[in-house]
């Protein structure tokens, strides 16, 4: 089973600048990676799928990279309302899905 | 318009049977490639998938809790029922419907989301 590791648990940043959040695939799961922002109480919101491309409605400031085992999601220009836990998930060979345990972006 | 929302008991003793239904509109699970899953997640912790049912009635489960857990559909109501057997305090948590593709633009991730409901499992 993959195991999907994000880096760092909890990230602080000031609004405005950019934010950096990585996710490590135990093997190969190629562009096969989501990632997903989730405010208190809400249901997680896709943000991005195919390593890379933006789900509908998602800012431009999102932006994600990487493939194979390393993927990166960078917020540019942070807003306040960016700030919430960052879940990535890969889906190359599914079921099962497996998500990584989360990266908290909070306001430095 | 795609919605999905849970509902089920937000109280539970330990060893009672969980039931949770998820009511969906806007899709229908018997549409080749659609498929529906649950994910829960305890109190500040991680998200971890439960269980997904397609729509040809395949179903796929936890390896840590497939022996739990049992998934079904009803298309004529558009609603997904999971239970799960002999709870214990540590499956509280907010448990999640969502709707996931295998085919199409992001096929293999989760597009539309219930809100969730709290579960708490305590004598």
């Amino acid at each position: 089973e993959i195991v999907m590791t994000q880096s760092p648990a909890t990230l602080s940043v000031s609004p405005g600048e950019v934010a950096t959040l990585s996710c490590r695939a135990s093997q190969s799961v190629g562009s096969n990676l989501a990632w997903y922002q989730q405010k208190p109480g809400q249901a997680p919101r896709l943000l991005i799928y195919g390593a890379f491309t933006r789900a509908t409605g998602i800012p431009a400031r999102f932006s994600g990279s990487g493939s194979g085992t390393e993927f990166t999601l960078t917020i540019s220009s942070l807003q306040s309302e960016d700030f919430a836990v960052y879940y990535c998930q890969q889906y190359n060979k599914w079921p099962p899905i497996i998500f990584g345990q989360g990266t908290k972006l909070e306001i430095k | 318009q795609v919605t999905l929302r849970e509902s089920g008991p937000a109280l539970v003793k330990p060893t009672q049977t969980l039931s949770l239904t998820c009511t969906f509109s806007g899709f229908s699970l018997s549409t080749s490639g659609m498929c529906v899953s649950w994910i829960r997640q305890p109190p500040g912790k991680a998200l971890e998938w439960l269980a997904l049912i397609d729509w040809d009635d395949e179903k796929y489960y936890s390896t840590s809790l497939k022996t739990r857990l049992t998934i079904s559909k009803d298309n004529s109501k558009n609603q997904v029922v999971l239970t799960m057997t002999n709870l214990d305090p540590v499956d509280t948590g907010t448990y999640y419907c969502a709707r996931i593709r295998t085919a199409g633009s992001h096929f293999g991730t989760f597009d539309y989301w219930g809100q969730g409901t709290l579960v708490t499992v305590s004598s």
